[in-house]
């Protein structure tokens, strides 16, 4: 089953726009992952922030983490056309072993 | 590029055969995971070896199984195949000296089963 939601489900924007994706969570985490995914490929490791930090900055990522609404989001600035793609929060509660939950992704589409 | 690599890329097979799908982690990581994607859903967690044991599972039956070879890389099996096992495959590697948290994903193998 997927952990959390991410919202929009679909997003399309101009290069040069700002783009904002949105992901909620049910249960407690140890950390939360961002990913992208190119037409249905592997997935690229974005950003990782842990449950104990608030904001973490990646070159035009921003990420932000809110533990008590447990939700993310993550903020691409000046997008380009080649930042098109799916982009996937993942959770991880570590009960043990690590398991990434995912969430069911955003579709972006940047157009020229 | 993660230095993840999988083979086969894609795969046909029908209902009711076996498929074997193959996974080298990066280079210092000693922990893979396996992941099912179906069409527009995020990938599913289906099991995890550390140092050549399984230490995790998710919601799938026991004909997903797998291997963990002495070099850390992976097998994953999966027998009587269904139609419903149409999917991305998807491995990913992690772990290391440093205890890295983030986990690198293979390019995946498509699996049709007709």
């Amino acid at each position: 089953s997927q952990q959390g939601e991410e919202d929009p489900q679909a997003l399309s924007i101009q290069e040069g726009e700002n783009a904002t994706m949105n992901c909620s969570y049910k249960t407690s985490i140890n950390n939360l992952q961002w990913y992208r995914q190119n037409s249905g490929r592997g997935l690229v490791h974005l950003i990782l922030i842990r449950s104990n930090e608030r904001e973490k900055h990646s070159g035009r990522l921003r990420v932000t983490l809110d533990t008590s609404k447990k939700s993310s989001s993550l903020l691409i600035t000046a997008s380009r056309a080649a930042d098109t793609a799916s982009y996937f929060c993942a959770t991880d509660a570590y009960t043990g072993f690590q398991k990434l939950v995912f969430g069911t992704g955003t579709r972006l589409l940047v157009s020229p | 590029e993660t230095g993840v690599t999988q083979s086969p890329t894609h795969l046909i097979k029908t209902r009711g055969q076996q498929v074997t799908l193959r996974c080298s982690s990066q280079s210092g990581h000693n922990t893979v995971s396996w992941y099912q994607q179906a069409l527009g859903q995020g990938p599913q967690f289906i099991f995890q070896y550390y140092r050549e044991e399984e230490n995790g599972r998710g919601n799938f039956p026991p004909r997903f199984s797998g291997l963990q070879f002495p070099n850390y890389s992976s097998e994953l099996n999966v027998n009587a195949l269904e139609l419903d096992d149409s999917a991305l495959y998807l491995c990913a590697s992690s772990g290391g000296l440093a205890g890295v948290r983030e986990q690198f994903f293979g390019p995946g193998t498509r699996l049709t089963v007709l």
